[in-house]
């Protein structure tokens, strides 16, 4: 079982939706929690940054964390088009000092 | 502006040649990572350096070398290439004081 699971999609929408996009974990001593948004043909880049449980809002992304779960969600509000790209959770424990584990990403296209 | 660099960009070898990927940051991180990211199988960690004069090997080191040359660079090398290490290359970085890698923008490498 891999530490980190991630649905691949791909996950089509039209503008204006609202988009879940999920991850569950199996390591409980995870809590530092990561979304990184990747366009085609670039490298990752950090969207969104949680410590624990709880929501982070940042303009039309809130990142949930459920720690009882071990599942933690990235919603997208009214998506746009720009939107349109690969969604990597990432997450990591005290114990493993700086090394992150990735999901496999989920694929994302906004329809205008 | 400020973040990682590699080189090169794209790269395509003959099988059995060997080659040096280079990587750079200048945000004065201790940590630096190189990854490889194949389709559905996400980010998978080849080596790391949690700081200068270390590495370690991460979870697919088999082929790779490694070298931390200085606090800024970090490069990996496939003695002999083989078609299997065909893939997107990713370096990160990672330090105290910031969230999560910053990523390079990837060598694609085509081994034939």
């Amino acid at each position: 079982q891999k530490e980190v699971e991630q649905d691949p999609g791909p996950l089509s929408v039209p503008e204006g939706a609202i988009v879940s996009l999920n991850c569950t974990y199996s390591n409980s001593a995870f809590q530092y929690f990561m979304w990184y948004r990747q366009y085609s043909r670039k490298g990752p880049e950090l969207l969104m940054y949680t410590y624990s449980s709880g929501n982070k809002e940042d303009g039309r992304f809130t990142a949930q964390v459920d720690k009882s779960s071990k599942y933690i969600s990235l919603f997208i509000r009214d998506s746009q088009p720009s939107d349109s790209a690969t969604y990597l959770c990432a997450m990591s424990a005290k114990d493993t000092g700086n090394q992150f584990y990735f999901g496999t990403g989920t694929s994302l296209t906004v329809i205008p | 502006n400020a973040g990682v660099t590699q080189t090169p960009k794209f790269q395509v070898l003959k099988t059995g040649q060997s080659m040096t990927l280079q990587c750079a940051q200048d945000m004065n991180h201790n940590s630096m990572y190189w990854y490889r990211q194949d389709p559905g199988m996400g980010l998978r960690l080849i080596y790391y350096s949690a700081s200068e004069g270390t590495t370690d090997k991460g979870e697919v080191p088999n082929g790779y070398n490694v070298s931390r040359l200085n606090k800024r660079e970090f490069s990996l090398r496939l003695e002999s290439a083989a078609p299997s290490q065909t893939s997107v290359y990713f370096c990160a970085s990672n330090g105290w004081g910031a969230y999560g890698y910053t990523f390079g923008s990837g060598t694609r490498l085509t081994v034939v």
